[in-house]
């Protein structure tokens, strides 16, 4: 069983190139987020999509956009690349946006913006 | 904001029960308070969770006052593989799930 899985798990952009992270999970999970981590920092929520069809701003959506392609797929891109994008993003899915259910991670993609 | 504080650091020697606590003041009724934890360069996986009463599983246990207002995880006999960041996090139906900067495990050998 896969899990949540994200692609590609290393990028170098340059300052004001795009790029699109993707996630899959294959739970059938109806919830799915995109989180960011910066060296020595917590979990910080980018975006989240509580099911398909709908997405919501999290703590920090700036230059940041998401599409929830359908139940399996919520990609973030990055239309212009800053250096303070830099950041290991991760991506979580979870059975239904409600408390009882867990998260579950994928092992994230380490972004280099220069 | 994250709505959980916990401390910034903690050590245990190996094979010694630690205690991570986690306060969360203004919870609600609603919210579950789950705990996950990060080993280095990985991503976050689930610890455990609970809503009133006190849980195990095969990993730790989650000990929760009985005002709600705080918590504490319970590794019976920490091992090497158990340093991690562990985070403390509060969560209810269809809110943000926000994370804080979590507590960072040390265990000494």
């Amino acid at each position: 069983n896969a899990g949540v899985t994200q692609t590609p798990k290393f990028q170098v952009l340059k300052t004001g190139q795009s790029m699109t992270l993707q996630c899959a999970q294959d739970m059938n999970h109806n919830s799915m987020y995109w989180y960011r981590q910066d060296p020595g920092m917590g979990l910080r929520l980018i975006y989240y999509s509580a099911s398909e069809g709908t997405t919501d701003k999290g703590e920090v959506p700036n230059g940041y956009n998401v599409s929830r392609l359908n139940k399996r797929e919520f990609s973030l891109r990055l239309e212009s690349a800053a250096p303070s994008q830099t950041s290991v993003y991760f991506c979580a899915s979870s059975d239904y946006q409600s408390g009882d259910e867990k998260l579950f991670f994928g092992s994230g993609t380490q972004l280099s913006v220069l | 904001d994250a709505k959980t504080t916990q401390p910034n650091s903690m050590e245990s020697n190996e094979e010694e029960p630690v205690h991570l606590p986690c306060n969360h003041s203004t919870i609600s009724g609603t919210d579950y308070i789950h705990w996950y934890r990060q080993l280095p360069s990985q991503g976050p996986e689930y610890v455990i969770h609970g809503l009133t009463s006190n849980v195990n599983n095969r990993m730790a246990s989650l000990a929760i006052a009985e005002d709600r207002k705080s918590s504490t995880l319970i590794l019976h006999r920490a091992t090497l593989r158990d340093a991690a960041v562990y985070y403390c996090i509060t969560k209810t139906s269809y809110d943000k799930v926000i994370f804080g900067p979590g507590t960072s495990l040390s265990v000494i050998p």
